[in-house]
């Protein structure tokens, strides 16, 4: 039973580019969120994902934006990248408010 | 929203040695988890409990709901216990189940 996948698990992009980050959720979870952890913080919420619709956000600007589909993966997508946008992305599936199970992540590097 | 603190933010112990966590939250909260994350990043489940106590070999935690806090428990500690422990609690604020974090405690388990 896979849990929940994240990719690329690595990225390096420059100032001003645009990122699309993936994550397929653990099997029988139908809810994802995305979390932003930068060096030596804790997860900051971003938004959650439910039915394809984004059901709560976190304080982040608009250029952060996501998607889910019909199989319940889903995208974040952050544009006009940011030094500060230089994060570990998280990814964390669910069912039904159950425990959330976190994926790998992906590291982002901003130049 | 829901604050969350965590005690010590930074823990060394020689290897066998025993130890405690502690996670303070703002308001009452529906599910409290209890997460490792590894010095590769891995963020990797430990407990769930909103209330009560649980036991998974040398790891133990309490919850004690009506006061707001958790505490997580490390008996006979090894080196692979070394890395970030986050409490993290379910946020409802906006319709989702949020996890909001704690600043972690950081631990490093010495031969």
């Amino acid at each position: 039973d896979a849990g929940v996948t994240q990719s690329p698990t690595h990225l390096i992009k420059t100032r001003g580019q645009q990122v699309t980050l993936r994550c397929s959720p653990k099997s029988g979870h139908d809810t994802v969120s995305w979390y932003q952890q930068a060096l030596g913080q804790g997860p900051q919420f971003i938004f959650q994902y439910y039915e394809e619709e984004e059901r709560q956000r976190g304080n982040f600007p608009d250029r952060f934006s996501g998607h889910q589909f019909p199989n319940y993966s889903s995208e974040l997508n952050v544009n006009a990248l940011l030094l500060g946008d230089s994060a570990l992305y998280l990814c964390a599936s669910s069912f039904l408010g159950q425990p959330q199970h976190f994926g790998d992540g992906t590291r982002l590097s901003i130049l | 929203g829901i604050q969350v603190e965590q005690s010590p933010p930074d823990l060394i112990l020689q290897e066998g040695a025993n130890s405690t966590l502690r996670c303070n939250f703002s308001d009452s909260v529906n599910n409290l988890q209890w997460f490792h994350q590894n010095p590769w990043g891995q963020l990797i489940n430990l407990f769930y409990i909103p209330s009560g106590t649980k036991q998974n070999g040398r790891l133990s935690a309490t919850t004690v709901a009506t006061e707001r806090y958790s505490l997580l428990y490390i008996s006979s500690s090894q080196t692979t216990d070394s890395g970030v422990y986050f409490c993290a609690v379910d946020d409802y604020t906006g319709g989702g189940n949020k996890l909001t974090f704690g600043t972690g405690t950081q631990l490093k388990v010495e031969l």
